[in-house]
């Protein structure tokens, strides 16, 4: 079967750096994204990965390993505006995305 | 319009009733989906469109249904409503299904309770 599973929930300081890991399971793999989900809005997109290694974009870096199943996004500099949901999603071999449940980061001051 | 639009944004619906929930978009993609976000799961897809003209089911597409007669519009139909359809839904739409790095976009999706 296919799977994607992500922390439900995450607790960081403004100011810190945190990592969300994100392992998967799918049938075929055609990449993965990141998506970020303030409460009450819509998904945007925050980056894709479909090579080994890491991209970085300004505060945001994701990280893809294929061997391992394995991803993470880095948040650097944390500010209170990053408190959302963000959402890991692989491609499968219909290039439908798999979607992970979320996870939850709170910013703490 | 700039992006994807979705209608209405909220509606409290109830059991048995019909609802149609409508989504269009101003960036000529060939590719739009429907997903159902609750909490604790995942987007779920529940149908798409490749193209005009075409349309295919998702994960959960049972007691769905779509169409897609131009490019801009893709609604989506509950023909007779059921408590377990209260949920967010989404439309989204991509530039093309070819490759996996076409980024999907989404409307500011549609709160629907079934009483």
């Amino acid at each position: 079967g296919q799977n994607i599973d992500q922390p439900t929930e995450m607790t960081a300081t403004e100011g810190a750096i945190v990592q969300i890991n994100c392992t998967y399971q799918t049938s075929g793999f055609n990449g993965l994204f990141w998506y970020q989900q303030h409460a009450g809005e819509a998904p945007t997109f925050l980056s894709y990965n479909v090579l080994d290694g890491l991209e970085e974009k300004g505060r945001f870096s994701s990280f893809l390993s294929r061997s391992k199943g394995y991803s993470y996004l880095l948040l650097k500099e944390l500010q209170m505006k990053d408190s959302a949901s963000y959402l890991c999603a692989c491609v499968d071999s219909n290039y439908q995305l798999i979607w992970g449940a979320g996870t939850k980061l709170i910013i703490k001051p | 319009i700039a992006g994807i639009t979705q209608a209405p944004t909220s509606q409290i619906l109830a059991a048995g009733r019909r609802m149609t929930l409508r989504c269009t978009q101003d960036m000529r993609h060939n590719a739009m989906y429907w997903y159902r976000q609750d909490l604790g799961l995942g987007l779920r897809l529940i149908h798409y469109s490749n193209t005009a003209g075409t349309t295919g089911k998702g994960e959960v597409p049972d007691g769905y249904s779509v169409s897609r007669a131009n490019t801009d519009d893709f609604p989506l139909t509950l023909a007779s409503a059921v408590p377990s359809q209260t949920s967010v839904y989404f439309c989204a739409s991509s530039d093309s299904t070819s490759g996996g790095g076409n980024t999907q976009y989404f409307g500011p999706g549609t709160r629907l309770t079934v009483l």
